[in-house]
C-alpha cells in the first residue's frame, strides 16, 4: 500500500534562511512524488514531480526537493525563505496506474 | 486553457437541502477527482473518474452523496439531504492519467447551517 507522512505539522523559518519540508513515503516499484502548495482560500497548486533522472527536481518559485531511494523520503527545500511563501504544503505519492496519496500538510511560516 | 473550473465558489444551505457541486475539468484530461478538505480529516479523495466512468467511489462518506460525469467536460457532486458535518471545502482536480500530475480547481466552500 501506499503512504506518504509529513512528519512536521508546522515549520517556522525567518526570512531569508534556508527552508525545508519534509516528506518520506512508502510505496512498491517506483515512486511518483508531488509536491503541492496552498494559499489560504484556493486550491492546491502543482510545485514539482519527481518521476526519474536527476535526484534533484526544481520547480516553481524557487522551490526544490530531492529524492532519496535509500531513506525513501522527498524533502521541499528552498535557499532562501520569503513571507510570501508562507502556506500549507502537501507531499503526494503515487505510481503509474495507482492515484495520488496526499500527506496530512506541513504549514510552513516565514517571519520577517 | 482556464484551467479546472468550479462552482459555486461558495454555498451557504440549510440541513436537508440538496447540494450541487459543478466541475468543468481541463480539456483532454481523462481523469476527474473528487477531494473533501476539512480540518479535522484533511484531504480525502471521495470518488474518481476515468473517461466520464466511476472508478472508485469508496472514499464517499454515505449514500447521500452522488457524482457524475455526463460527458468529458462535466462532472457533479450531489449531496442530497445535507447535514452541517458535511460543511468543508470541495475540491475537483483532473490530470491526463492516473498517478501523473493533478490539477486543481479553486474549491467549493459548502456551509450547511
Amino acid at each position: 500500500a501506499q503512504s506518504v507522512a509529513q512528519p512536521e505539522d508546522q515549520v517556522n523559518v525567518a526570512e531569508g534562511n534556508p527552508l525545508t519540508v519534509k516528506c518520506t513515503y512508502s510505496v512498491s516499484g517506483n515512486p511518483y512524488l508531488f509536491w503541492y502548495v496552498q494559499y489560504p482560500n484556493r486550491g492546491l497548486q502543482f510545485l514539482l514531480k519527481y518521476i526519474t533522472g536527476d535526484n534533484l527536481v526544481k520547480g516553481s518559485y524557487g522551490f526544490e526537493a530531492e529524492f532519496n531511494k535509500s531513506q525513501t523520503s522527498f524533502h521541499l527545500k528552498k535557499p532562501s525563505a520569503l513571507v510570501s511563501d508562507s502556506a500549507l504544503y502537501f507531499c503526494a505519492v503515487s505510481r503509474s496506474g495507482g492515484n495520488l496519496i496526499f500527506g496530512k500538510g506541513t504549514k510552513l511560516s516565514v517571519k520577517p | 486553457d482556464a484551467g479546472v473550473i468550479q462552482s459555486p465558489r461558495h454555498e451557504v444551505t440549510e440541513m436537508g437541502q440538496e447540494v450541487t457541486l459543478r466541475c468543468k475539468p481541463i480539456s483532454g484530461h481523462d481523469y476527474l477527482f473528487w477531494y473533501r478538505q476539512t480540518m479535522m480529516r484533511g484531504l480525502e479523495l471521495l470518488i474518481y473518474f476515468n473517461n466520464n466512468v466511476p472508478i472508485d467511489d469508496s472514499g464517499m462518506p454515505e449514500d447521500r452523496f452522488s457524482a457524475k460525469m455526463p460527458n468529458a467536460s462535466f462532472s457533479t457532486l450531489k449531496i442530497q439531504p445535507s447535514e452541517p458535518r458535511d460543511s468543508a471545502v470541495y475540491f475537483c482536480a483532473s490530470s491526463l492519467w492516473d498517478g501523473e500530475t493533478q490539477y486543481f480547481g479553486p474549491g467549493t466552500r459548502l456551509l450547511v447551517l
